[in-house]
């Protein structure tokens, strides 16, 4: 079955400073990748997905991510955090061979004050 | 525009006893998720419904567990009887399209505490 890994369990930055947050995924011929963000106590909301296309994804509040298919990754990067930034962030996969959606074991993001 | 409404937000009951949590979809949406999370297995999919209809319910843990979908407004995850390594809490999502190459849409979650 496909995957999806994010390597770091915990991430802590200082506000303001640039972060990245990285995701692997196995090889899969349809790569329809998602972050999403969840906020202590809360439901999770999408960040940004990519399908095809631009490699570099857009996204709410400030995220961006780039899909480098010779890394198989999907980093998530937001280039100035703030504090409202603290929360887990997963990542995500449809998995065509299942046809389900698979999620990352999730980073928790803390902001230094 | 309401979203995806969870209900009961917290329930606690005894060992033995029979959970009944409930959902209410975004109008017009064709796909239903449940899913569990717990600190040790993190987010994982329970069951999901396309037009009402269930599509994949092998992350079912067991029989314990049931799930149903009687119109496309309305779903119910059932556990009966309730085991206390059942404490997690539970989402329910719906999505646009169907599958899960679409956007999907999180409730609040309900959280489970049994004892």
């Amino acid at each position: 079955a496909q995957s999806v890994t994010q390597p770091d369990i915990h991430i802590t930055v200082s506000e303001g400073a640039s972060l990245e947050l990285r995701c692997n995924y196995s090889y899969g011929a349809t790569p329809y990748l998602f972050w999403y963000v969840q906020s202590p106590g809360q439901g999770l909301q999408l960040l940004l997905k990519y399908f095809s296309g631009d490699t570099l994804v857009q996204g709410i509040k400030g995220f961006e991510a780039e899909f480098k298919r010779s890394q198989s990754s999907f980093n998530l990067r937001k280039p100035s955090v703030h504090w409202s930034d603290a929360a887990e962030y997963f990542c995500a996969r449809w998995d065509s061979s299942a046809s389900k959606i698979i999620f990352g074991s999730g980073t928790r993001l803390s902001i230094r004050p | 525009d309401a979203g995806v409404i969870q209900s009961p937000r917290h329930e606690v009951t005894e060992m033995g006893q029979e959970v009944t949590l409930r959902c209410k979809p975004i109008s017009g949406h064709n796909s239903l998720f449940w899913y569990r999370q717990t600190m040790m297995r993190g987010l994982e999919l329970l069951i999901y419904f396309n037009n009402n209809v269930p599509i994949d319910d092998s992350g079912m843990p067991e029989d314990r567990f049931s799930a149903k979908m009687p119109n496309a407004s309305f779903s119910t995850l059932k556990i009966q009887p309730s085991e206390p390594r059942d404490s997690a809490v539970y989402f329910c999502a719906s999505s646009p399209q169907q599958g899960g190459t679409d956007t999907q849409y999180f409730g609040p979650g309900t959280r489970l505490t049994v004892l």
